[in-house]
């Protein structure tokens, strides 16, 4: 199995831009996870779908975040406007029926 | 407020010696725990877990604690090898939250050779 994928690996993007993580979870696994890492808040969970339902966005930091997952096999992360402190490591992970969470790569995104 | 808390933003041992990396909770509805490490550029990988019924949890190398009246759990290694050397992440869930983790801030452990 390839795990989570996620894309692109690295966004560098002006302030005002729109930005979009795409994340491809593991075939099979019903839910899945945004997590966002900072040096200051650690890791947080910004919201999470199962069987393609948002269950819980209260991570969700703004409006100009939002998240879709059209179908078991994709999700992405909107940011619109993107704005500089939104820069961080981006984490999408998925699992199934168990609370065991499987982690992307991640995305780092830098906004200037 | 953070609900699952790792006070030692780092830790430095000696290879060969024991890595003790500790982690408090607050949410006395968690019952679930687990530990997770990162390597830089790469997300979380899992390491260990531990469910509210037990104790102890080993494997390997690895060991999870969890005293449930502390509410404290912490993670050992013995003998810590300097391939170890990584940030360790502490998790919690419970069981009406259909499984999304909660994180602690994370430990960055340097096993020196």
């Amino acid at each position: 199995d390839a795990g989570v994928i996620q894309s692109p690996r690295h966004e560098v993007t002006e302030m005002g831009q729109e930005v979009t993580l795409r994340c491809k979870p593991i075939s099979g696994h019903n839910s899945l996870f945004w997590y966002r890492q900072t040096m200051m808040r650690g890791l947080e969970l910004l919201i999470y779908f199962n069987n393609n339902v948002p269950i819980d966005d209260s991570g969700m930091p703004e409006d100009r975040f939002s998240a879709k997952m059209p179908n078991a096999s994709f999700s992405t992360l909107k940011i619109q406007p993107s704005e500089p402190r939104d820069s961080a490591v981006y984490f999408c992970a998925s699992s199934l029926g168990v609370r065991k969470a499987f982690f992307g790569q991640g995305t780092r995104l830098t906004v200037v | 407020d953070q609900q699952v808390k790792q006070n030692s933003p780092s830790l430095s041992v000696q290879e060969g010696r024991i890595s003790i990396l500790n982690c408090d909770y607050t949410n006395s509805m968690f019952d679930y725990f687990l530990w997770y490490k990162k390597y830089p550029a790469e997300g979380p990988t899992f390491l260990i877990s531990i469910s509210s019924i037990k104790d102890k949890n080993e494997d390997g190398r690895f060991t999870v604690f969890l005293n449930k009246s502390a509410k404290h759990l912490s993670l050992h290694i013995v003998p810590s090898q300097p391939g170890d050397s990584a940030v360790y992440f502490c998790a919690a869930s419970d069981r009406g939250s259909q499984g999304n983790l909660i994180f602690g801030k994370g430990t960055k452990l340097s096993v020196k050779p």
